[in-house]
């Protein structure tokens, strides 16, 4: 399996310019995580979906990041207008359902994006 | 609520020497308890793991082991090499297989030569 695969690896970008990550989890992992990681505030979980549906949003800064889960294969998390405090590294984590269909412990990262925005 | 709390590095130690990274917890019920390890330029990935009091979890030579009576999960490794610097970060998951993971701030290892 490829694992989970996060696009673009970098990106830089400017002030007010909208941004787009991208994510395709594990096939079959049936829960999506985005993180957002700074050396300020460590890893800080921004919104998790569940069979695509999103669960908890309460971690997403403000109203200029949004997700979106269209399918079980793609995710993207957006930015609109970006700011220079958004500047960081941003994973994309997927878990596997178990054989019941409920959500297991562990789960497995991506690469990550670092977005630097001017 | 749940929480994790780990000891702040960065930690600095020569090859072969012992490892010790504290991590307690606090948490409702039974949580799983998991050490995660970001090598640099890298996502997080699975150390070790621990489901239930007094498992131990080890791999690659890293060990921990539950222990509920003082809530702590402190990793251990015998003899580090340079490889095995990295950040780590030890999380807890709730007892129900929850959705959330919750992550400690993570602990920077250098391992000199």
């Amino acid at each position: 399996d490829a694992g989970v695969i996060q696009s673009p690896r970098h990106e830089v970008t400017e002030m007010g310019q909208e941004v787009t990550l991208r994510c395709k989890p594990i096939s079959g992992h049936n829960s999506l995580f985005w993180y957002r990681q700074t050396m300020m505030r460590g890893l800080e979980l921004l919104i998790y979906f569940n069979n695509n549906v999103p669960i908890d949003d309460s971690g997403m800064p403000e109203d200029r990041f949004s997700a979106k889960m269209p399918n079980a294969s793609f995710s993207t998390l957006k930015i609109q207008p970006s700011e220079p405090r958004d500047s960081a590294v941003y994973f994309c984590a997927s878990r596997p359902s178990n054989h019941r269909g409920g959500a297991t412990d562990t789960q497995y990262f991506g690469p990550g994006t670092r977005l630097t925005v001017l | 609520g749940n929480s994790v709390t780990q000891m702040e590095g960065p930690v600095t130690l020569s090859e072969e020497a012992f490892l010790t990274i504290n991590c307690t917890y606090t948490a409702t019920g039974y949580p799983s308890l998991f050490w995660y390890v970001q090598y640099p330029g890298e996502g997080l990935q699975l150390l070790l793991k621990a489901t239930k009091a007094d498992d131990k979890g080890s791999n690659k030579g890293f060990e921990a082991t539950y222990r509920k009576e003082t809530t702590s999960f402190h990793l251990e490794k015998g003899s580090v090499q340079v490889s095995d610097s990295a950040v780590y970060f030890c999380a807890l998951s709730d007892g129900t297989g929850g959705f959330k993971t919750i992550f400690g701030a993570g602990t920077r290892l250098f391992v000199k030569a």
